[in-house]
C-alpha cells in the first residue's frame, strides 16, 4: 500500500530536549516536505527537499533541521525544543514539484 | 510569497444543500490547485487537483473550477450529506513551496 508514515503519532517532551521526527514513502517520490499546523495559520511549510541531498527552507524552519540521505527518508529534527514549537506536524510527499501531495497521519508534538 | 484566503472560515448548511468553497491567491505563477480535506486530529486526504490549463474538474460530487488569470478556485459539493462534515483546505505549488489557506470548516446537518 502507498504511504506515508510518520514516528512518534503523539509526543510530550520537555524544553531542551532534542527530538527527531521520522518520515519514511514507499512511493520513490523525490519531492519531500515537512508542515506545522497551528490554529488560525493553517499548514505552514518548514522545510522541502526536491530530492536526495537537496534540502531548502520554507517559511518557518527557525529551530528545525531536516536531512535527506536516503530516497524515501526525510527526518524533521528539533535540536532544542521550545514551548512555541508545540503544534501538529506533517510530512507529506509527491512524486516531483509540484506533482499532487500525499501526506502523513501527522504527529503532534508538546513541548513544556 | 504567495497568499492564499479561504472564505468563508466556516460554513453549516442543512442536509441535501449544494454549496460552494472559495480560495483566492495572489501569485498567478502556479502550476495546479489542489484540494484537500481534513477530518478532525487526522491528516489531509487529496479529493481534486486540477492544472493551471484547465477550468474544471469532477470527482463524484464534487467539481473543482479555476480561473488563474483572476486568482481564484472554487470547489462545488453537490447534495451534501453529514459526512461530508470537515475542514476543506486549498494548496497552490509556487516556485518549489506549496502554499495552503486556512481552511473552511464545514457541518452538514442531518
Amino acid at each position: 500500500e502507498a504511504q506515508v508514515t510518520q514516528n512518534p503519532r503523539y509526543l510530550i517532551t520537555v524544553t531542551g530536549k532534542k527530538l527527531t521526527v521520522t518520515c519514511s514513502q514507499n512511493m520513490n517520490h523525490e519531492y519531500m516536505s515537512w508542515y506545522r499546523q497551528d490554529p488560525g495559520l493553517g499548514l505552514r511549510q518548514i522545510y522541502y527537499s526536491m530530492n536526495v541531498e537537496v534540502t531548502d527552507k520554507g517559511d518557518v524552519p527557525e529551530g528545525y533541521k531536516v536531512s535527506r540521505k536516503e530516497k524515501r527518508n526525510f527526518p524533521l529534527i528539533l535540536e532544542s525544543p521550545s514551548p512555541n514549537q508545540t503544534s501538529l506536524y506533517f510530512c507529506a510527499s509527491s512524486y516531483s514539484f509540484p506533482y499532487e501531495q500525499y501526506f502523513g497521519p501527522g504527529t503532534r508534538l508538546t513541548v513544556t | 510569497k504567495q497568499e492564499v484566503t479561504q472564505i468563508p472560515a466556516a460554513l453549516s448548511v442543512p442536509e441535501g444543500e449544494n454549496l460552494v468553497l472559495n480560495c483566492s491567491f495572489t501569485d498567478s505563477a502556479i502550476y495546479n490547485l489542489q484540494w484537500f480535506r481534513q477530518d478532525p486530529g487526522k491528516g489531509l486526504t487529496s479529493l481534486l487537483l486540477i492544472q493551471s490549463s484547465q477550468r474544471e474538474q469532477t470527482s463524484g460530487r464534487l467539481n473543482a473550477s479555476l480561473d488563474k488569470s483572476s486568482g481564484r478556485s472554487t470547489l462545488y459539493i453537490a447534495a451534501s450529506q453529514p459526512g461530508d462534515s470537515a475542514t476543506y483546505l486549498c494548496a497552490v505549488p509556487t516556485r518549489n513551496q506549496f502554499y495552503f489557506g486556512t481552511g473552511t470548516s464545514l457541518t452538514v446537518i442531518p
